[in-house]
């Protein structure tokens, strides 16, 4: 079974870092992009980052450009997505996805359950 | 940017019916456009890819269509666990994807 698990979500400070980890398995892992998206509850979903299948090609949403660092570790079946200088329209369920798309991005087929970030004085 | 506007925004609908929302794009995307559905309390469900690829294991009364910037997902008979937000999605500049704002689809 694809599975998708993410990890480091929590309550925090404005201003201050988050790092949030994906889990991959069941799937041959570095064959496919892997993005992040937020919801937040009752609102559409925001696409934030994607990376390719092999680190090389890499797009933020405007909104997080600057903050947001996306990587991946292809050994570990691992994407992590670094958020700095937090904000708190930053407060969001952050879904990692994986690609439909076999080397190329296209669509967004299986989803983890999400871990929510809170960013709270 | 590409701005992404769907309509309507919501519609009211009974089991049964026929349900067209359309999408559109500011720019020309060409045939990069998904369908998305949501329910309340869980992860977006990827319908279509590519305009009118129908995603492994959905129903076949959902189909799409459209090209450039004018697109439709439509909803043949209409069935109880199909009323759910809708979105359409684009990636005409990958890796960077848009979702539009969304259609609700509810019971009349």
């Amino acid at each position: 079974e694809v599975q998708l698990v993410e990890s480091g979500g929590g309550l925090e400070r404005p201003g201050t870092s988050l790092r949030l980890s994906c889990a991959g398995s069941g799937f041959i892992f570095d064959d496919y992009a892997i993005h992040w998206v937020r919801q937040v509850a009752g609102k559409g979903p925001e696409w934030v980052s994607g990376i390719s299948w092999n680190g090389a090609k890499i797009g933020y949403a405007d909104s997080v450009k600057g903050r947001f660092t996306i990587s991946r570790d292809n050994r570990r079946n691992t994407v992590s997505l670094q958020i700095n200088s937090l904000k708190k329209e930053d407060s969001a369920m952050y879904y990692c996805v994986k690609d439909g798309g076999k080397y190329e991005f296209e669509s967004m087929d299986v989803w983890g359950k999400g871990t929510t970030v809170t960013v709270s004085s | 940017d590409i701005k992404m506007t769907q309509s309507p925004s919501s519609v009211s609908a009974s089991v049964g019916d026929r349900v067209t929302i359309t999408c559109q794009t500011s720019q020309d995307v060409r045939k990069f456009v998904n369908w998305y559905q949501h329910k309340s309390g869980g992860a977006p469900k990827l319908l279509i890819y590519d305009t009118s690829n129908l995603q492994r294991g959905v129903s076949s009364r959902f189909s799409g269509s459209g090209s450039g910037t004018y697109f439709t997902l439509t909803i043949n008979n209409l069935r109880p666990e199909d009323f759910a937000t809708y979105y359409c999605q684009q990636y005409n500049q990958a890796p960077l994807f848009t979702f539009g704002p969304g259609t609700t689809v509810d019971v009349k």
